[in-house]
Order: structure tokens, then C-alpha cells, then sequence
């Protein structure tokens, strides 16, 4: 079966500070990634994607980094806020389907 | 734009009634649509993945007969979870893509129910 894994289940970092989470993924032919963010009791919601012809997207705060040498993929956040305290979800796409991982819960101290 | 609903966002009733959950994409047409199920603190797990006006396709494990999927338009797909039990108590997520394969996935909010 797929394995998309997290290095860190849990997170914490000072407001302000930029914050870097980690996903491992296991298929090499997985050609489309999407972090997600999800806050308490809500659905996911759509962050940034990256397909697999990249190694750096940029948004709005986020940027997410493709390594698939090492079949890594990390999203940084910069200047971290209270509200961007919730779990993060990698989704790896093998061309059948989407896998996600096990999340990062982030918790920002202000 | 890209938004999806879900309807109920909680429910609670008893051991043995049907319940049925509706997923809408407000601003888009959803060829596909998809069902999750989560557990607390847990990632989501596909049930199903349903297609505009075809069956669904069900996840290895996910019973048919229990967990009733259509999508009869391209806005509207709804999950009924039969004869409820309180094992079937989790959160359940859907999600609905514009286009088949690598398309974005956007999730709804997502509706709580518990068993009692």
C-alpha cells in the first residue's frame, strides 16, 4: 500500500517564527502533491499544491519544497500566526488515487 | 470560488436509524466526488469515490449496503449511513474535484455524527 508519513507529529513554534513540516512519501511515481490545513472539527482546506515537474511552489506565506530524489516534500510557513495553529495533511497522488498522511499538529505559542 | 458543503454539520440519533448526509459544490460542477470518514486525531480515510450518474466505487473494507452513496448531478452527492450503530460514529468528510484524476480535491466542512 501507499505510506505517506509526517517526520513530526506535533509542532510548536513562537508567533513569529517561520515553521517547516515535513512529508515523506513512498511512491515515486507520484507526480501531484497538496498540503492541506485542518483546523479543529473542520474539513481540510486547500494550502498549495505542487506537481512533480517542480521543486518550489510559492504562495501567499507558504511555500512548499519538492524533493523527489529523496521523495521528501516540506511546507514552510513564514511568520507564523495563532491562526495558522491546526494539523497539516500531505496528499500524494500515484495516478489512481490520492493518499494522505497522518498529519502535523501545529500549535503556535504566542 | 471552490467551495463545497455539507448538510447536516452534526447529527445525533439512535442505534438503528438511517441518516443522510448531503455534499454540495456551490461554485463549480463536480464530476467526482469523494466520501472520507475520520477518526479522532487520525488522517482521512477514503470510503468512496463516486462519478456523476454511475455507481460508486468503494474503498476495500467500506460496506455498500451500509454506507449508501449517489450522485445523481454534478453539485450534489449524498452519503446514507444505514442502521446506524454507535461504531459508526465518526466525522465524515466529502470532497468533490472538477475533473477526474489530479485534480484539486475540495473538502467540506464536514458533519459530526454520533450513535447513540
Amino acid at each position: 500500500g501507499e505510506s505517506v508519513g509526517l517526520h513530526l507529529p506535533t509542532l510548536s513554534v513562537q508567533e513569529g517564527d517561520n515553521s517547516i513540516i515535513n512529508c515523506a512519501y513512498s511512491n515515486s511515481a507520484s507526480d501531484y502533491f497538496i498540503w492541506y490545513k485542518q483546523e479543529s472539527g473542520k474539513g481540510p482546506q486547500f494550502i498549495i499544491d505542487i506537481r512533480s515537474n517542480m521543486d518550489k511552489r510559492q504562495g501567499q506565506r507558504v511555500t512548499v519544497l519538492l524533493n523527489k530524489t529523496v521523495k521528501h516534500l516540506s511546507l514552510q510557513i513564514a511568520a507564523t500566526q495563532p491562526g495558522d495553529s491546526a494539523v497539516y495533511f500531505c496528499a500524494e497522488y500515484n495516478g489512481n488515487q490520492f493518499y494522505f498522511g497522518t498529519g502535523t499538529s501545529l500549535t503556535v505559542i504566542p | 470560488g471552490a467551495v463545497v458543503s455539507q448538510h447536516p454539520s452534526r447529527v445525533i440519533c439512535k442505534s438503528g436509524t438511517s441518516v443522510k448526509i448531503e455534499c454540495r459544490s456551490l461554485d463549480f460542477q463536480a464530476t467526482t466526488m469523494f466520501w472520507y470518514r475520520q477518526f479522532p486525531k487520525q488522517s482521512l480515510m477514503l470510503m468512496a469515490t463516486s462519478n456523476e450518474g454511475s455507481k460508486a466505487t468503494y474503498e476495500q473494507g467500506v460496506e455498500k449496503d451500509k454506507f449508501l452513496i449517489n450522485h445523481a448531478s454534478l453539485t450534489l452527492s449524498t452519503l446514507t449511513v444505514t442502521s446506524a450503530h454507535p461504531e459508526d460514529s465518526s466525522f465524515y468528510i466529502c470532497s468533490a474535484a472538477e475533473r477526474r484524476g489530479t485534480d484539486t480535491q475540495y473538502f467540506g466542512p464536514g458533519t459530526r455524527l454520533t450513535v447513540l
